[in-house]
């Protein structure tokens, strides 16, 4: 067990929809970063929140928002949803960016866009 | 971002040593060496990282190339418990962001 903990396990929805993901990190950890894993993709960095701030963005869609907040769990937002946002979607978390710490990870949120 | 390269899968009996490559000819002096591994049905987990020296740890050990353009993990005895993805990755050393890029990283099969 990580310490890192998402809801909701799977979610299934209809394109076009909206959709929240949750996660919140290791006690103490201020940095939160998402990630999505898709078959074809491999995995791949979102985007990373450090202490409610976003720090980083990568390869994620304008349909996709994210936000951390004060008690430092984060939501990750995806709307319009297509049938290609159909992935696993992971958030880790660590205490200090940009020093090697490890990055623990969640056990993720599998969706399934029909 | 420097690349690396490993194989796609590679297969290795229980209960004996495993040895899985990576290439990252293009390394900065400035990168480390992390490895991660996937097990089915989880998320990415830390297996051990480094600089220029070999390291150990409980889970394996890392043994880097003296020109750094190579490393390799070694499970030192596989189990069944140790068939997962297997993800080599580099990070800058003082990078403000730390994002992870994971390439697709050698699934290894462990034959009971």
């Amino acid at each position: 067990d990580s310490g890192v903990t998402q809801t909701p396990k799977h979610l299934i929805t209809a394109t076009g929809q909206r959709v929240t993901l949750r996660c919140s990190p290791r006690s103490g950890d201020l940095s939160v970063y998402w990630y999505q894993q898709s078959l074809d993709q491999g995995l791949q960095f979102l985007i990373q929140y450090y202490n409610g701030e976003e720090r980083a963005k990568g390869n994620i869609l304008e349909r996709f928002s994210a936000q951390q907040f004060p008690d430092l769990h984060s939501e990750l937002n995806l709307s319009s949803l297509e049938l290609g946002d159909s992935a696993l979607y992971f958030c880790a978390s660590n205490a200090n960016p940009g020093r090697q710490e490890t990055q623990y990870f969640g056990p993720g949120t599998r969706l399934l866009v029909l | 971002d420097a690349k690396t390269t490993q194989p796609n899968s590679m297969e290795s009996n229980e209960e004996e040593p495993v040895h899985l490559p990576c290439n990252h000819s293009t390394i900065s002096g400035t990168d480390y060496i992390h490895w991660y591994r996937q097990l089915p049905s989880q998320g990415p987990e830390y297996v051990i990282h480094g600089l220029t020296s070999n390291v150990n740890n409980r889970m394996a050990s890392l043994a880097i190339a003296e020109d750094r353009k190579s490393s390799t993990l070694i499970l030192h005895r596989a189990t069944l418990r140790d068939a997962a993805v297997y993800y080599c990755i580099l990070r800058p050393t003082m990078n403000r962001d730390d994002k992870i890029i994971f390439g697709k990283g050698t699934r290894l099969h462990i034959l009971p």
